[in-house]
């Protein structure tokens, strides 16, 4: 099946630095890479998702980078805030199956 | 006020029972899903179901048993043969696209005493 590693674990950074977070699946055939957002307490929610056919994609100041041939895809967000503080965790899937990376615990720090 | 509704959001059991965990939505989704949430090991997939009266096995199918009866519902139950029960099960819910997002209730927390 598809393996998901997902680094680093946990990331603090200033708040306005940038945050980069990168994932590596196994399974090739593997063409939808969603990224979630979940909140202490709450539940994952949706950011931002990218497709095989497209490289990067971008959503203010969110945006996600695919690099097929590598089998790798990162999350970046620019201007961190407060509230962007959260676990994220990346995923990827064929078909229906999808399958998460471990997460990473972000901080942002005031 | 559509969505996906888990309960019961806490519960405690003792070794050897088995319980089960209600998953119920109100999309109009066709595909329903359970994922095991543990610290550090993000979230695995338990059992999924694409149509009512069929459901597959997902990485960490053994200890569970799964239903879907109705479009609406997807109950999950632990049973005793569970080795290590204690976890956070979310229940998610999506199209039938390949590439629909998924819908996640807001949790149940198991806790083995």
């Amino acid at each position: 099946g598809e393996n998901v590693e997902q680094h680093p674990s946990t990331l603090s950074v200033q708040e306005g630095d940038s945050a980069v977070i990168k994932c590596t699946y196994s399974d090739s055939a593997s063409n939808y890479f969603p990224w979630y957002k979940q909140e202490l307490g709450k539940r994952p929610q949706l950011i931002i998702d990218i497709r095989s056919n497209v490289g990067e994609k971008k959503d203010q100041r969110i945006a996600v980078t695919l690099n097929k041939t590598a089998k790798h895809f990162s999350l970046h967000i620019t201007e961190t805030q407060p509230e962007d503080s959260a676990v994220y965790f990346c995923a990827a899937s064929k078909e229906y199956k999808l399958s998460f990376g471990a997460g990473t615990t972000v901080t942002v720090r005031a | 006020d559509g969505g996906i509704t888990q309960s019961p959001k806490y519960l405690f059991r003792k070794e050897g029972q088995n319980v089960t965990l209600s998953c119920e939505q109100n999309l109009n989704h066709d595909a329903m899903y359970w994922y095991r949430q543990d610290p550090g090991q993000g979230l695995r997939l338990i059992y999924y179901s694409q149509i009512v009266n069929d459901f597959q096995k997902g990485d960490i199918a053994e200890g569970y048993s799964v239903s879907r009866e109705k479009k609406e519902s997807f109950p999950l139950t632990v049973t005793s043969a569970q080795k290590n029960p204690t976890a956070f099960y979310l229940c998610a819910s999506s199209t039938l696209r390949p590439s629909g997002e998924l819908f996640f209730g807001e949790g149940s927390r198991l806790t083995v005493l």
